[in-house]
């Protein structure tokens, strides 16, 4: 089976850039989205198709997708932005999608 | 604005089954898929599969193979999610979340979650 690799943590202060990786075999050549989830609550789709953001999302949040690594970057981290991320991607063989094991972003 | 609204939580016992509707609005049912997804207490997100509501086709993850339905009904545009056999580890939220594809798929609004409990 696919497997998509996050690290558990990323830690950040207020204002620098945060970024979390997303490896997988050739996952460059497969679009990848992320989701941001916050303690109880729904995930929230933040980017998808390796670097659009959806309506009302902040151009704080980039993404980009190359080679065997899926970053998703936050520039001028926030305290709102503390939050779980997953990457996700699709498996067109299967037509069924593969989540990363998520990583937990803390901003202090 | 595109909604989707998930049944209340739910307690079982080991061995029976549960069905979590989800019911949606804001846009046209038809044109989206419809994907399950889990995440037991504390754990990561888990996919379980997906349903094409205009044609009914469904694709499951097979570690549930066997356990799980997804249906449709379009006259009230509602998603279900049946698992049957269930266990203790099956104790999770299971959400509903429009999936959208156009080169790949991604999960575009999602539901609050139904937490399903699976206690003797």
């Amino acid at each position: 089976s696919y497997d998509l690799t996050q690290p558990p943590s990323v830690s950040v202060s207020p204002g620098q850039t945060a970024s979390i990786s997303c490896s997988g075999d050739k996952l460059g050549y497969e679009y990848v989205c992320w989701y941001q989830q916050k303690p109880g609550q729904s995930p929230v789709l933040v980017i998808y198709q390796d670097r659009k953001r959806p309506s009302g999302i902040p151009e704080r949040f980039s993404g980009t997708n190359s080679g065997n690594t899926a970053t998703l970057t936050i520039s001028g981290t926030q305290t709102v932005d503390e939050a779980d991320y997953y990457c996700q991607t699709w498996d067109t063989k299967s037509e069924l999608g593969i989540f990363g094991g998520g990583t937990k972003l803390t901003v202090l | 604005q595109v909604q989707l609204e998930q049944s209340g939580a739910e307690v079982k016992k080991p061995g029976a089954s549960v069905k979590v509707s989800c019911k949606t609005s804001g846009y046209t049912f038809t044109t989206y898929g419809i994907s399950w997804v889990r995440q037991a207490p504390g754990q990561r997100l888990e996919w379980m599969g997906w349903i094409n509501p205009k044609n009914g086709n469904t694709h499951y993850v097979q570690n549930f193979q066997g356990r799980v339905t997804m249906t449709t009904d379009t006259s009230t545009t509602t998603a279900y999610l049946e698992l049957r056999n269930l266990r203790s580890d099956d104790t999770a939220f299971y959400y509903c979340a429009r999936l959208f594809c156009a080169g790949g798929c991604f999960d575009d609004s999602w539901g609050r979650g139904t937490l399903v409990t699976v206690s003797s």
